[in-house]
């Protein structure tokens, strides 16, 4: 497709399992963002991929939380022992240069139960 | 610090009336400024930005902004609003001097009620 895909839509686990969500950017964007929002809230950065450098992962809030992004394309983020704050909808966007608008995915809704 | 401020967490208009959602900065330099809408259960869809040239920007749906530099504002505009514009705004700013890191500095977003 033309758009920022995410994948599941919807997640439903337990606490303390691991979870994986999937993001496929638009073809040939560079760079690569993920974020988490809270119902309603803000923006909360959590990670940015550019190209071949290493990623600012600055944002992760924990070490329960990492990414990663295969051969500049598609990124998965991965959640381990899940906790019930951890619930939340986790955006994808992606960018081509940098004074272009980021495309943002519809996002996964992460609910832990 | 590098900030970008929403004052009003919400804003109630009339349809048919006049809309403007405030956002103002602080960054040094000259910002690269953004405006986001988010419908619910959606990602944030590119409304308009302002990187350079003319101060008045005109984005999608109708709507408008401005870039003021003396008062460090990118205000979100439209002359008649719709029922259907009744969303969640985000205003965000990049300072171009950051070199390569392009992380955007958001605001926390403006939820818009367009009363019918």
């Amino acid at each position: 497709g033309a758009g920022v895909s995410q994948s599941p839509s919807n997640k439903v686990t337990e606490k303390g399992k691991d979870v994986e969500l999937r993001c496929d950017p638009i073809s040939g964007h560079t760079a690569l963002y993920w974020y988490r929002q809270s119902l309603g809230q803000g923006l909360e950065f959590l990670i940015y991929f550019q190209g071949n450098s290493a990623p600012d992962k600055s944002g992760l809030p924990s070490d329960r939380f990492s990414a990663e992004r295969t051969g500049g394309s598609v990124s998965t983020l991965t959640i381990q022992r899940t906790q019930q704050e951890d619930s939340a909808v986790y955006l994808c966007a992606t960018q081509s240069y940098s004074n272009q608008p980021q495309h943002f995915g519809d996002g996964t809704r992460l609910s832990i139960l | 610090a590098q900030s970008v401020a929403q004052p009003e967490d919400q804003v109630n208009v009339a349809e048919g009336n006049p809309l403007t959602v405030k956002c103002t900065y602080s960054v040094s330099g000259n910002p690269y400024l953004f405006w986001y809408v988010q419908y619910p259960n959606r990602g944030l869809q590119f409304l308009l930005k302002y990187i350079t040239g003319d101060n008045l920007v005109k984005g999608s749906y109708g709507f408008e902004a401005e870039f003021n530099k003396s008062q460090t504002s990118f205000h979100l505009k439209k002359p008649s609003a719709l029922v259907s514009d009744s969303a969640l705004y985000f205003c965000a700013v990049r300072d171009p001097n950051a070199g390569n890191n392009r992380k955007l500095i958001w605001g926390l977003g403006t939820s818009l009620a367009v009363n019918p």
